[in-house]
């Protein structure tokens, strides 16, 4: 079945620092992925998203990679803030009859020490 | 700029009482989406609707029930409550074709 998982449940990083996390996917035929960050008792929060006809996106600060040669995905965070302190979901857009689900890996804390 | 806004946001209930969770998407979105979520879990799919119509449905029980509205808002019922459906729900409401979901700050059900 569809599966998407993250490889380290917790990461932690001295402030400034920059900070990789991981996924890996199982779907090869899902066309479309996005990271969200979840901070304690809130709803996630979109950060960056990325198609499979890219292998780079970058936002502020962040940069999602795309690898779908081994469907690896990963983000990657500059000059890490202690606002950074989250769980990170990466999750995989599926399209199945016509109908979209999107579906999470398992999260990673990301702690950013100061 | 306009939120998926989801009521309540607490809840507590007791076994085998019944909840009923409000979703109000963004504006224009056609598509919405209920996720369940346990301490320390990730966000588990349950149920979506594409157009008012049940688009998609993931692990919800039969006890569960869901629908939406003519004005889009959508309602996820719940009935004979269990101490173990005791979790973060959220909504999220997008626009298909891969543009992206954006969720609400969710309801935090307690069941005693």
């Amino acid at each position: 079945g569809e599966s998407v998982g993250l490889h380290l449940p917790t990461l932690s990083v001295q402030e400034g620092d920059n900070s990789i996390i991981n996924c890996a996917y199982s779907n090869s035929a899902s066309d479309y992925f996005i990271w969200y960050k979840q901070e304690s008792g809130k709803g996630p929060q979109f950060i960056i998203d990325i198609r499979s006809n890219m292998d780079k996106r970058q936002g502020q600060r962040v940069t999602v990679l795309l690898n779908k040669t081994v469907k690896h995905l990963s983000l990657q965070i500059a000059a890490t803030q202690p606002g950074d302190s989250a769980v990170y979901f990466c999750a995989e857009n599926s399209v199945n009859f016509g109908n979209e689900k999107l579906t999470f890996g398992t999260g990673t804390r990301l702690t950013i020490i100061p | 700029a306009a939120g998926v806004i989801q009521s309540p946001r607490h809840l507590i209930k007791e076994k085998r009482e019944t909840a009923t969770l409000k979703c109000y998407p963004i504006p224009r979105h056609d598509t919405v989406y209920w996720y369940q979520q346990g301490p320390g879990q990730d966000p588990q799919f349950l149920i979506s609707f594409y157009e008012k119509m049940q688009s998609d449905k993931g692990s919800i029980p039969d006890r569960f029930s869901a629908q939406q509205f003519s004005d889009y808002h959508s309602e996820l019922n719940m009935s004979s409550l269990e101490l173990g459906d005791s979790a973060l729900y959220f909504c999220a409401s997008g626009r298909t074709g891969g543009y992206g979901y954006t969720f609400g700050s969710g309801t935090r059900l307690t069941v005693v």
